[in-house]
């Protein structure tokens, strides 16, 4: 069964530093998607980032970007010059190509100024 | 606007009652999924559907029942609502291949 565990139920960052959020999931299938959703306080689903399991290379987007190790089945994601904006949920998720994604609990990003 | 559109936004009903919740997809989006959020929770998949077919089931209560439309619209059917039953329900839409969903701004479903 497709698991995803988020083991940071709560994080902070002072603005303008970098952040790591990590995420840790299960799965048997060998081709798979995985993403990380932003929620802010208007409770709207933003896809922040993508990174398909066969490409090696880490997908990044501006200043966001991820660690993904396949074999520790692994994928972080890193928010860099971290804004005010950037306080949301983040939800990581996984999925098959074809299927239903799975979503982790959440991990909650206070930003300081 | 995400381009999935939900209706109605706010919902408030009384114990026992019937609700139907109205997705419609992004634009040539085939696939539809349903969530559930309850309060400070993460989301649980409810029912996914391409293009008219049931495609996979999750933990949905036997309550709650769904449908794709020829349209591709999709409706999401709450029955013998119970309190616990409040949430904040998402319909999402994707194309082929999985490059993500576009979700709704979602309806929030108070039950009372």
């Amino acid at each position: 069964a497709q698991t995803v565990t988020q083991s940071q139920p709560e994080m902070s960052v002072q603005e303008a530093e970098t952040v790591t959020l990590s995420c840790t999931y299960d799965t048997s299938e060998s081709d798979y998607y995985l993403f990380w959703y932003k929620q802010p306080p208007s409770r709207q689903m933003i896809l922040v980032i993508r990174q398909e399991a066969y490409k090696q290379q880490n997908a990044t987007e501006n200043r966001f970007s991820v660690n993904f190790q396949k074999a520790a089945k692994s994928f972080s994601l890193k928010i860099s010059d971290s804004q005010l904006g950037d306080a949301a949920m983040y939800f990581c998720a996984h999925g098959p190509s074809y299927d239903k994604v799975i979503f982790g609990p959440g991990t909650s990003l206070s930003v300081i100024p | 606007d995400s381009g999935v559109t939900q209706t109605p936004k706010h919902l408030i009903t009384a114990t026992g009652q019937r609700v139907t919740l109205r997705c419609s997809p992004r634009s040539g989006d085939l696939s539809v999924y349903w969530y559930q959020q309850s309060l400070d929770q993460g989301l649980q998949f409810l029912i996914q559907y391409y293009n008219g077919e049931e495609r996979a089931k999750g933990n949905i209560l036997e309550r709650f029942s769904a449908q794709q439309f020829p349209d591709l619209h999709s409706e999401l059917n709450l029955s013998s609502l119970e309190l616990g039953d409040s949430a904040l329900y998402f319909c999402a839409s994707s194309g082929t291949g999985n490059y993500g969903y576009t979700f709704g701004s979602g309806t929030r479903l108070t039950v009372v």
